[in-house]
């Protein structure tokens, strides 16, 4: 079964500056989709950013990016320029690429505090 | 579009009666919807996956006789919470797979809040 594990409970940052959230993963599959999703106060999960892992290039999305390091299993996410709308619950989420096999396994989150 | 609600926003019930939370696709057709559970400050956990047409499929752990779970339209699935006790309260998400960008993408409703007194 795959597993994805998020170290980091909370972490700040100041405003407009950088910050980058860890996220692991374990799976035996070659072929799957990593996520970055947003969960706001108002509890809408929002997706932030979509990894292919047969891609080697890192997504990119405006300020967000991410750092995959397939051999490593990591997948991180990297906020450039916070903004005070960034303040959430970020999610690291694993999704096989298997046909049929839509499921997706979340991380623990990490709370994400901006500093004014 | 890809707009997924999900109706009630928020319930609360006396124990041992039974709830049911509608999640319709409004601007698409969703042969497969998810249901989630997530208690305060924890993660979402996977209850089941719903399948336009056929039984869900439930994970371990999940009592498929507790969590009644119908989808019986492409836009519609419902979980129904029976003889629901206050340790059922939690925070109840659905999401709908639809095609985007090349692949099957899961968007999400806005959750549903069950509290049982």
């Amino acid at each position: 079964a795959q597993t994805v594990t998020q170290s980091q409970p909370e972490m700040s940052v100041q405003e407009a500056e950088t910050v980058t959230l860890s996220c692991t993963y374990d799976t035996s599959e070659s072929d799957y989709y990593l996520f970055w999703y947003k969960q706001p106060p108002s509890r809408q999960m929002i997706l932030v950013i979509r990894q292919e892992a047969y891609k080697q290039q890192n997504a990119t999305e405006n300020r967000f990016s991410v750092n995959f390091q397939k051999a490593a299993k990591s997948f991180s996410l990297k906020i450039s320029d916070s903004q005070l709308g960034d303040a959430a619950m970020y999610f690291c989420a694993y999704r096989s690429a298997n046909f049929g096999n839509e499921k997706l396994t979340f991380g623990t989150g990490t709370r994400l505090t901006i500093i004014p | 579009g890809a707009v997924v609600s999900q109706h009630p926003s928020w319930v609360i019930c006396k124990s041992g009666t039974s709830v049911k939370i509608e999640c319709r696709s409004l601007d698409f057709q969703a042969t497969t919807m998810f249901w989630y559970r997530q208690f305060p400050k924890q993660s979402l956990m996977l209850m089941a996956t719903s399948n336009e047409g056929s039984k869900a499929t439930y994970e371990q752990g999940v009592e498929k006789d507790k969590f009644l779970i119908n989808h019986a339209s492409l836009t519609l699935s419902t979980l129904t919470v029976t003889s629901a006790h206050p340790e059922d309260s939690s925070f109840y998400i659905c999401s709908a797979s639809h095609a985007s960008g090349g692949y099957n993408e899961q968007f999400f409703g806005p959750g549903t809040r069950l509290t049982v007194l």
